[in-house]
């Protein structure tokens, strides 16, 4: 199994503002992700965060806009730039083992 | 494209009852994995059951057991003896397997269980 932390929980933020969220696991893994989940609803991919490399973004995101950084195997930042109303939601690190993925507790964002 | 769908956005158990969580999927892999995850208020995603497609026999956790239906892509959640900690949101989800390294998850929209005490 593997244990995901996020920071920060939550956090209030204002518009055109940038806010960076950190996910570390507590073991090695092969690969990370980065989801958002707005509320009530289901979990979408925003990106796959690379160890050593750039991110693989999924339609709809871009690196711009939510810059990714993995410089380890056991951790990976996620950046919200900019930012706008729209990107109120929460943001779930999430970390496949080679068996199971686990995910963290998530960090809630709301953009003023 | 890979689809998972969960038709019933709502379901209601009385505790100590059984209820069942649908979900199928449409793919035209023959090598995957299934998921059952569960979100509570916390929000913090819990897996609950997995199962890889190659096995035809279910996959069982204590209380929680899946009907997998191969051929009818069909993954359906059994729970037992329902407690009111078992009030969540269910996300079903499928994973491609790529041998050696595997893509990410595709979620359905999520059936929320009220358990009645």
């Amino acid at each position: 199994s593997a244990v995901i932390s996020q920071k920060p929980s939550r956090d209030i933020c204002q518009r055109g503002t940038s806010l960076t969220i950190q996910c570390q696991v507590d073991s090695q893994v092969t690969m990370m992700f980065w989801y958002r989940q707005q509320p009530g609803q289901s979990l979408t991919l925003i990106a796959t965060a690379n160890q050593g490399s750039e991110a693989t973004y999924e339609s709809g995101f871009v690196i711009d806009k939510f810059p990714i950084s993995r410089p380890n195997l056991t951790f990976s930042t996620l950046t919200v730039s900019n930012m706008s109303p729209e990107d109120s939601s929460i943001y779930l690190c999430s970390a496949w083992t080679g068996l199971e993925q686990y995910f963290g507790p998530g960090t809630r964002l709301t953009v003023t | 494209a890979q689809t998972v769908t969960q038709s019933q956005p709502e379901m209601s158990v009385q505790e100590a009852e059984t209820v069942t969580l649908s979900c199928t999927y449409d793919t035209s892999e023959s090598d995957y994995y299934l998921f059952w995850y569960k979100q509570p208020p916390s929000r913090q995603m819990i897996l609950v059951i997995r199962q890889e497609a190659y096995k035809q026999q279910n996959a069982t956790e204590n209380r929680f057991s899946v009907n997998f239906q191969k051929a009818a892509k069909s993954f359906s959640l059994k729970i037992s003896d329902s407690q009111l900690g078992d009030a969540a949101m269910y996300f079903c989800a499928y994973r491609r397997n790529y041998g050696g390294s595997q893509g990410n998850l595709i979620f359905g929209k999520g059936t929320k269980l009220s358990v009645k005490p």
